[in-house]
Parts: structure tokens; sequence; C-alpha cells
């Protein structure tokens, strides 16, 4: 099993430009969530999904988009990037009813 | 979900035990005690979890007092891998599944020769 698969692994984008995070798992794990971290903070959830066509708000919402069609993958979308999108992005993914989340290696994103 | 409190840093002996504690004053009694770790930027490692009970398994031992407020995360023989941020969280489980795991700033532990 790959785990939990986030594409691409670094990223330069000019403010306004969009793009998607892809993040894949093969765990067949119904929840899946999205997290930021910011230089020397901890990772703030940006939105989750506890199974395919469901999704909500986690912490930090605002500027991003998800939407989830399978079980396995789970895309965060920047609809106009601005430079406090600036942070590496995490997926992560789990079992409903368990407590022990996988979590990717992470999307590093700047954003000038 | 009740915020937790750690020591920014710590510093252990190789070969020794590593005690992390976390306070969890405002925890309810639904919200379980997770322990996840970061390795230099790598993503967040599941470490352990509990809900009252002690528990033990492969990686470390999760010790929670009697009254929920605190807990003490032990490494029973540390070594340098082991140098890493970890994180003290509580949480509960969503009705509909899943958890929202907030993550603070973590301890330090720095695993010394």
């Amino acid at each position: 099993n790959a785990g939990v698969t986030q594409t691409p692994k670094f990223q330069v984008l000019k403010t306004g430009q969009s793009m998607t995070l892809q993040c894949a798992q093969d765990m067949n794990h119904e929840y899946m969530s999205w997290y930021r971290q910011d230089p020397g903070m901890g990772l703030r959830l940006i939105h989750y999904s506890v199974g395919a066509g469901i999704t909500d708000q986690g912490e930090v919402p605002n500027g991003y988009n998800v939407s989830r069609s399978t079980t396995e993958d789970f895309p965060l979308r920047l609809l106009s990037a601005a430079p406090s999108q600036t942070s590496v992005y995490f997926c992560a993914s789990s079992y409903v009813f368990t407590t022990e989340a996988f979590f990717g290696q992470g999307t590093r994103l700047t954003v000038v | 979900d009740a915020k937790t409190t750690q020591p920014p840093s710590m510093d252990c002996a190789e070969g020794r035990a590593a005690n992390l504690p976390c306070n969890h004053s405002t925890i309810s009694g639904n919200e379980y005690v997770y322990w996840y770790r970061q390795i230099h930027s790598q993503g967040p490692q599941y470490i352990i979890h509990g809900l009252k009970n002690n528990e033990t398994n492969e990686m470390a031992s999760l010790i929670i007092t009697e009254d929920r407020k605190s807990s003490t995360l032990i490494l029973p023989h540390a070594t340098l891998r082991d140098t890493a941020v970890y994180y003290c969280i509580v949480s509960y489980i969503l009705t509909g599944g899943g958890n929202k795991l907030t993550f603070g700033t973590g301890t330090q532990l720095k695993v010394e020769l």
C-alpha cells in the first residue's frame, strides 16, 4: 500500500493563480482531511470529509474548496492564490470510527 | 475541543525514558487524548491514544490521570530517531465519524548521546 499520496511536493504560484493539490489514499478510508502548517505553528484543519459526497469546513476554510467524488481522492482547490496561503499542506485519512490518522508527506506551496 | 498545554522543549539522553507531559484541564468526558509526532517537516505520525485507561503499544505508553486533566507520554528507551515535535491533542469522534485534530505547537524533544 502506498498510504496517503500528495502531489505535487513543491509548487510556486503567482498571486491570483488557481491550482489543485491532489491527495489520494489506497486504504479505503472513509475520513479524509486537509491541514495547513505555517512556520513554527501546529497544523490547522481546512476541510474534511466523512465519505464520498460529504464535506465540511474546518478551522480555516476561507480561500479553499474541496469535493469528494470518490473514496480514494480528496483534492484541495485554491481558486485565487494569495501570499497568505503560503504554507505546507498535509492531507490525512482514517477509518471513520477509528482514531489513527495517516498523513501524507506534504505539499510545500509558495505564493509570490 | 479542549485546549492542551505542553512544555515547548525537552531534552533526553539516548537510552533513557522520555516523559512528555500534557495538561488538558478542560477535557470533556467523550474526548480522547491523542499523541502524534512530527519528525523534521514530515507528515505527523500517530503514536497512541486513550480515553481514561493507561495504554501501551510498541511505540510508547500513555498515562492518563484519574481526573483526566493531564497525561504523560512515555518513550521507554529514547533513541536519536525519536527527536521530533510531539503533539498532545484532545478530540472527540464526530457524530458522522472522523475527528477534528487540533494541533498546538507541541513539545520539541531532543534526544542526545
